[in-house]
């Protein structure tokens, strides 16, 4: 398996501008996780869905941030409008299990700089 | 109020040398401890994870013990390679919350 898919790898855009990150999770995982991560605070669970359905959205940071899982091979993360601060690392990591005491897979990861 | 505290929180050794990186937290109730290594531009790797009745795993060189009691837990690697330099976090399972809290990590740096 090629493990968890991330793109893209490096994405640099201009305050104000709609960002989307995509995520592919490991064949036959039906949990995934959208993480920060930055140098200040860093990792932070964002969002995780259990086939498909969100289950704990409470570390969104506001409703600029909105996730999706319109099936189990793919989930997006998007951010309108996008502001310097949101400039981190994110990571999409999936999961055999539900919940959060299971293995969890992480992918390579989406730099992302907003200025 | 759930928190995972690393120490050191940066760390330069010789190859070949053992070192011990700490995790002290919090948490409570206690449900899993794990351990990831992340290196440079990457994704973070599971190294061991332990629920509350385990107090040592080992992955190779990579030995984790834990002290459910004290709420601290060690990460020891042990004859240290190139290979090793990395960022280590430490992460906390709690068993009503089903939350997941991190450590900020330890950037550890092997010289040859």
């Amino acid at each position: 398996d090629a493990g968890v898919i991330q793109s893209p790898r490096h994405e640099v855009t201009e305050m104000g501008q709609e960002v989307t990150l995509r995520c592919k999770p490991i064949s036959g995982h039906n949990s995934l996780f959208w993480y920060r991560q930055t140098m200040m605070r860093g990792l932070e669970l964002l969002i995780y869905f259990n086939n498909n359905v969100p289950i704990d959205d409470s570390g969104m940071p506001e409703d600029r941030f909105s996730a999706k899982m319109p099936n189990a091979s793919f989930s997006t993360l998007k951010i309108q409008p996008s502001e310097p601060r949101d400039s981190a690392v994110y990571f999409c990591a999936s999961s055999s299990q539900p919940g959060m005491g299971y293995e969890q897979y992480f992918g390579p990861g989406t730099r992302l700089t907003v200025t | 109020k759930n928190q995972v505290e690393q120490s050191p929180q940066s760390l330069i050794i010789l190859e070949g040398k053992n070192c011990t990186l700490q995790c002290n937290y919090t948490v409570s109730p206690f449900s899993n401890l794990r351990w990831y290594k992340q290196d440079t531009g990457r994704g973070p790797v599971s190294l061991t994870i332990m629920t509350f009745s385990e107090n040592t795993k080992s992955n190779g060189r990579y030995t984790a013990t834990l002290d459910a009691d004290t709420k601290q837990s060690s990460l020891h690697i042990t004859a240290s390679q190139l290979s090793d330099s990395a960022s280590y976090i430490c992460v906390v399972g709690g068993r009503d919350t089903d939350k997941l809290i991190f450590g900020t990590g330890t950037r550890l740096q092997v010289f040859p």
